[in-house]
Order: structure tokens, then C-alpha cells, then sequence
């Protein structure tokens, strides 16, 4: 099946900066969405983005498809950021989304 | 909307004892997926239905695992008997259309813990 790789494993931050995440995965894919998992487990759909760039807010990401890549950018950060940040993707020939490991952020005040 | 919505939150059980686990999905969503999630495994899809229909379950663990989907609003995930290894958080989500394409929105989960 696809591999699905996200870095940074871990990423700490001050209040402010700002930072990337990527995923990196193995195949071609159809589907690729941004999950961000708050410390109280709820899991928010961020982005649905297969290819090209979206902007929500401070957050934006970028797939290149070709490159089998995706990156999450996070501006002026926020204690609210802080959970895990989770790539899914669907290979073109499966059925179902993979999960990476994720990325786990620490936003300090 | 009110989003998908799961029941119970916290569920504790002792091994052997059947566990219900609930799910609705969001109205006009065609699509219902349970996943489970472990510090082990991380995030892993357990099963999916189309239009009502089990279209892949090969993500479920065994056979004490079961699912059903009676109609487009309801889902059952039934852990029967139940052991500590079973142990997890199980979110459902939906989405519109195939897992092909559409955004795919989470419940809340059940934190199961089997004693």
C-alpha cells in the first residue's frame, strides 16, 4: 500500500513564528486532506487538496502531485494550533484514505 | 448541521461484555467510515460504506467485529465479546460521494476502555 511520511515528527513553537509541515507519499493519489487533532481529540478537516494551493486564514497548503508532496504552512501562530497535524491521502488505484504518523505541534505563549 | 454525531463519548466495559458503538452521519452525506485510533497504530480505517452499502471492511480486525448501516442516518460499529486489546478511541466520519473525492468530517469518538 501507499506510504504516507510527515515531518517534522515534532515541532515547538513561540507564539508567532512561523512554520511548515510536509508529507511526503509514495504513489500517485486522487485524494489528499489536512486533519488538525486538538489536545482534546477532536479531528477538524483543515484542507481537501489533491493538487494546487488553498488558503484558509493563517493556514494555507500546497500539493505537488507530480512530486508526491504536500505542505501545511502555518503563519503567526497560535496557542490554539497546538494538537497533531495529520496528512490522509488516496492512491489512485485504492479505496481507502492512509493516515501519517502525523506532526505533533507545541504552540507556546 | 450538527455534524457526525457519535454515542456514547466514554464507554468502560469488562472483557467479554458486547459493546454498541453509535454513529449519524451528516444529513445528505453518502459515504460513513469507522476508524480507530491507538498510540500503537495511529489511525486506521476499520470500515467503509457507500450509499448504505459495506464496500470495504477489510480493515476490521477479526471476526468479533461487525458493522451495519440500516439506513442513511445510522450506523452500529459492535464489538462482541470484547477484549483489552480493543481498547481505543473509534471515530466515525462521512463525506460526500466515494472516498474518491469530499471532504471527510470526524465525530467527536468513543473512548472505549474494556477492563
Amino acid at each position: 500500500g501507499i506510504q504516507v511520511e510527515q515531518s517534522p515528527p515534532d515541532l515547538i513553537l513561540q507564539e508567532g513564528a512561523n512554520s511548515t509541515l510536509r508529507c511526503n507519499f509514495s504513489d500517485s493519489v486522487n485524494n489528499l486532506q489536512w486533519f488538525h487533532q486538538n489536545p482534546w481529540g477532536q479531528l477538524i478537516n483543515l484542507f481537501y487538496i489533491p493538487s494546487g494551493t488553498k488558503q484558509n486564514g493563517r493556514l494555507s497548503a500546497t500539493t505537488v502531485a507530480t512530486e508526491r508532496y504536500s505542505l501545511l504552512y502555518i503563519s503567526s501562530s497560535q496557542t490554539t494550533d497546538s494538537g497533531v497535524y495529520f496528512c490522509a491521502v488516496k492512491e489512485t488505484s485504492g479505496s481507502r484514505l492512509t493516515f501519517g504518523e502525523g506532526t505533533q505541534l507545541t504552540v507556546n505563549p | 448541521d450538527a455534524g457526525v454525531i457519535q454515542s456514547p463519548r466514554h464507554e468502560v466495559t469488562e472483557m467479554g461484555q458486547e459493546v454498541t458503538l453509535r454513529c449519524k452521519p451528516i444529513s445528505g452525506h453518502n459515504s460513513l467510515f469507522w476508524y480507530r485510533q491507538t498510540m500503537m497504530r495511529g489511525l486506521e480505517l476499520l470500515i467503509y460504506f457507500n450509499n448504505n452499502v459495506p464496500i470495504d471492511d477489510s480493515g476490521m480486525p477479526e471476526d468479533r467485529f461487525s458493522a451495519k448501516m440500516p439506513n442513511a442516518s445510522f450506523s452500529t460499529l459492535k464489538i462482541q465479546p470484547s477484549e483489552p486489546r480493543d481498547s481505543a478511541v473509534y471515530f466515525c466520519a462521512s463525506s460526500f460521494q466515494s472516498a474518491d473525492r469530499g471532504k471527510l468530517f470526524f465525530g467527536s469518538g468513543t473512548q472505549l476502555s474494556v477492563l
